[in-house]
């Protein structure tokens, strides 16, 4: 079974510029996770989708960060403007749904000049 | 609140028995969740505990929940300079439409040395 891909690996910008992050998660899972993951601490959950729709974005800066699953399958993530703070390793992650476990992509670092 | 915590360190030899430990605070999670994080990579799932459970054990993981006191521990048989990497434990919470959340601790990083 094909993991959870993400692109790109790496992306290095300056403040206030823009940046996307690409998700494929496993095939048939319905619920697709981003997380930030700062350097030194475990991931924090920014946006939780089911299907195409939103089901926690409580912690997703909306000033800044968007995200979309319009067809229920791929997601991406967007930052614009870009702060010095959002330097990390943005994570994706699917599941089944429900509690089932999430199995996460090996993430894109983003670093802010 | 939510919270998970972790030591930070482990340092152990080669071939001795590790044992990362963990706190949570919310005792509404269903499952509780160990994952490696070697480095540059994502997250490797390694185990998961039902919380109606003491135990699980899997090859060389052997997974022990304390529900009472909110502590779960790992404990890796015969540790391996493979298993060198950073360890999260991570919690569930069940609340409203927020149902798989996972909650992660800051991770304990395992030094195995030969």
């Amino acid at each position: 079974e094909a993991g959870v891909a993400q692109s790109p690996r790496y992306k290095i910008i300056e403040k206030r510029q823009s940046v996307a992050f690409w998700c494929n998660p496993i095939s048939g899972h319905a619920t697709l996770y981003w997380y930030q993951q700062i350097l030194g601490q475990g991931p924090k959950l920014l946006i939780q989708f089911q299907n195409n729709g939103v089901v926690d974005d409580s912690q997703l800066p909306k000033d800044r960060f968007s995200a979309e699953r319009l067809k229920g399958v791929d997601s991406t993530l967007k930052i614009q403007p870009a702060k010095l703070e959002d330097s990390a390793v943005y994570l994706c992650a699917s599941s089944l749904g429900g509690e089932q476990p999430q199995h996460f992509g090996d993430g894109t670092r983003l670093s802010i000049l | 609140g939510e919270d998970v915590e972790q030591s930070l360190f482990l340092s152990v030899r080669e071939g001795d028995s590790s044992v990362i430990n963990c706190t949570y605070t919310d005792s509404s999670s269903t499952y509780l969740y160990w994952y490696k994080q070697e480095p540059g990579a994502g997250l490797q799932l390694l185990t998961y505990i039902f919380s109606n459970m003491d135990m699980k054990q899997d090859q060389r993981l052997t997974v022990l929940l304390n529900k009472k006191d909110k502590h779960l521990s790992l404990r890796i048989a015969d540790t391996q300079t493979g298993d060198s990497a950073i360890y999260f434990c991570a919690e569930s919470p069940n609340y409203g439409g927020s149902q798989g959340n996972l909650i992660f601790g800051k991770g304990t990083k395992l030094s195995v040395k030969p």
